[in-house]
């Protein structure tokens, strides 16, 4: 059983560029799709990337998703950030092996 | 444009059955493209996935809860069900439903989440 690693919080300025990673603790990254969602306090999580790197419509191109078979992480890399932008981020993937659903821990971005 | 809404009791006493159910609207349960499931999220902490149903009734669960819950789905009413037995304080959370894509896990969309309280 693999999980999902996530850094616990980020912080960058408004206008900057930030990557959260999420690393894969076992078997390759590469072989169930990554997704990432947005969760801002008191709402539910709305996904921002889906199978890696596609963006849902209405999803600003600033969101960018990837995946390194190298470090078997995926990342989410958000550009030209907003204040807007601020809000916990989750990754969640798929173990087909022994079929469940696994999510990460969490990233809180603070953009300051 | 699909909705997805919980609906149940906000206070479960300590070892007794927690019930929620999910009404879908604006799209048919019974799709072969989707899974539907059940995730929560304790104050504060991050999101556990609890399991998922198929239209058909075939069912996958977290293997940490498993023994504890059970899923049903009712294409009748465009309804799937969550119940949880056992509950302790450690069950009170917000409980989402949510469409799952078949074989990948994408949750999408969410409802808005009921919270649900274990205490006496």
């Amino acid at each position: 059983n693999f999980m999902l690693t996530q850094p616990h919080s980020v912080s960058e300025s408004p206008g900057k560029t930030v990557t959260i990673s999420c690393t894969r603790s076992s078997g390759s990254i590469a072989s169930n799709y990554v997704q990432w969602y947005q969760q801002r306090p008191g709402s539910s999580p709305t996904t921002v990337i889906y199978e890696d790197n596609q963006r849902p419509s209405g999803v600003p191109d600033r969101f960018s998703g990837s995946i390194d078979s190298s470090s078997n992480s995926a990342s989410l890399t958000i550009s030209g950030l907003k204040t807007e932008d601020e809000a916990d981020y989750y990754c969640q993937s798929y173990d087909s092996s022994n079929p469940r659903v696994v999510f990460g821990g969490g990233t809180k971005l603070t953009v300051l | 444009q699909l909705q997805l809404q919980e609906s149940g009791p906000g206070l479960v006493k300590p070892s007794e059955t927690l019930s929620l159910t999910c009404t879908v609207s604006g799209g048919s349960i019974s799709s072969s493209s989707y899974y539907w499931g059940w995730i929560r999220q304790p104050p504060g902490k991050g999101l556990e996935w609890i399991g998922s149903i198929y239209y058909s009734g075939s069912t996958y669960y977290n293997p940490s809860l498993k023994s504890r819950v059970t899923i049903s789905v009712d294409t009748s009413k465009n309804q799937f069900s969550l119940k949880l037995s056992s509950v302790t304080a450690a069950d009170t959370a917000v409980y989402y439903c949510a469409r799952d894509m078949v074989a990948t896990g994408w949750f999408d969309p969410w409802g808005q989440g009921t919270l649900v309280t274990v205490s006496s």
